[in-house]
């Protein structure tokens, strides 16, 4: 099975800030990376498919990139929405549904 | 829009059964290959099974291999897991999710989980 490993696991920030999160896949996932977000006590939701196309109604502030092995989410100025726990999900093989561990952005 | 709700969870003790239901609606379900995901308390997500649109192809992750079967029924628009011999790793909030094409991974929607709870 392909493995998913996100850094960081925590991540504080403030409004406004510029955030990165990694994603590594322990083999190729050519360009079959999402990210889902989710927020206490709700069901994770869809943002970003394809590695960097956005889900209809996610905010442009969202961006993703990276091939292969190597993956990024970027949010370009904090909201104080955002702050949430943030999967990334490979689906490259039908045979394996890999989730990353997930990143928690709490407020600095 | 895209509706999954779930049933059929609940306390069991372990070695005891449990088969979840998830109701589909908002879109032509027998297009779409299926999963379930669960989480356990205060942990990350995991998958646990998959089926392709036609329910002849499916995925269990290793920790259910054996004990979890999903299956679906496309004239009643439902999707299912019977879970035998639950083991109290197996507590958690079980997801129904809907991919996005016959028989691919990439999760677009989910539904809002179903508590299922292996203890003495």
């Amino acid at each position: 099975d392909i493995q998913m490993t996100q850094s960081p696991s925590t991540l504080s920030a403030s409004v406004g800030d510029r955030v990165t999160i990694t994603c590594r896949a322990s083999q190729s996932v050519r360009t079959w990376l999402a990210w889902h977000q989710q927020k206490p006590g709700k069901a994770p939701k869809l943002l970003i498919y394809d590695v960097s196309s956005l889900e209809s109604g996610v905010p442009s502030r969202f961006s993703g990139s990276g091939s292969g092995t190597e993956f990024t989410l970027t949010i370009s100025s904090l909201q104080p929405d955002d702050f949430a726990t943030y999967y990334c999900q490979q689906y490259d093989s039908f045979s394996s549904g890999a989730f990353g561990q997930g990143t928690k952005l709490e407020v600095k | 829009e895209v509706q999954l709700v779930e049933s059929g969870g609940g306390l069991v003790q372990p070695g005891g059964s449990l088969r979840l239901s998830c109701s589909a609606s908002g879109f032509t379900f027998s297009n779409y290959a299926m999963s379930w995901v669960r989480q356990a308390p205060g942990k990350g997500l995991e998958s646990v099974s998959n089926i392709r649109s036609d329910g002849r192809r499916t995925y269990y992750a290793d920790s259910v291999k054996g004990r979890f079967t999903i299956s679906r029924d496309n004239s009643k628009n439902t999707l299912y897991l019977q879970m035998s011999s639950l083991r109290p790793e197996d507590t958690a909030l079980y997801y129904c999710v809907k991919t996005s094409c016959t028989v691919c991974n990439l999760i677009d929607s989910w539904g809002q989980g179903i508590q299922v709870t292996v203890s003495s």
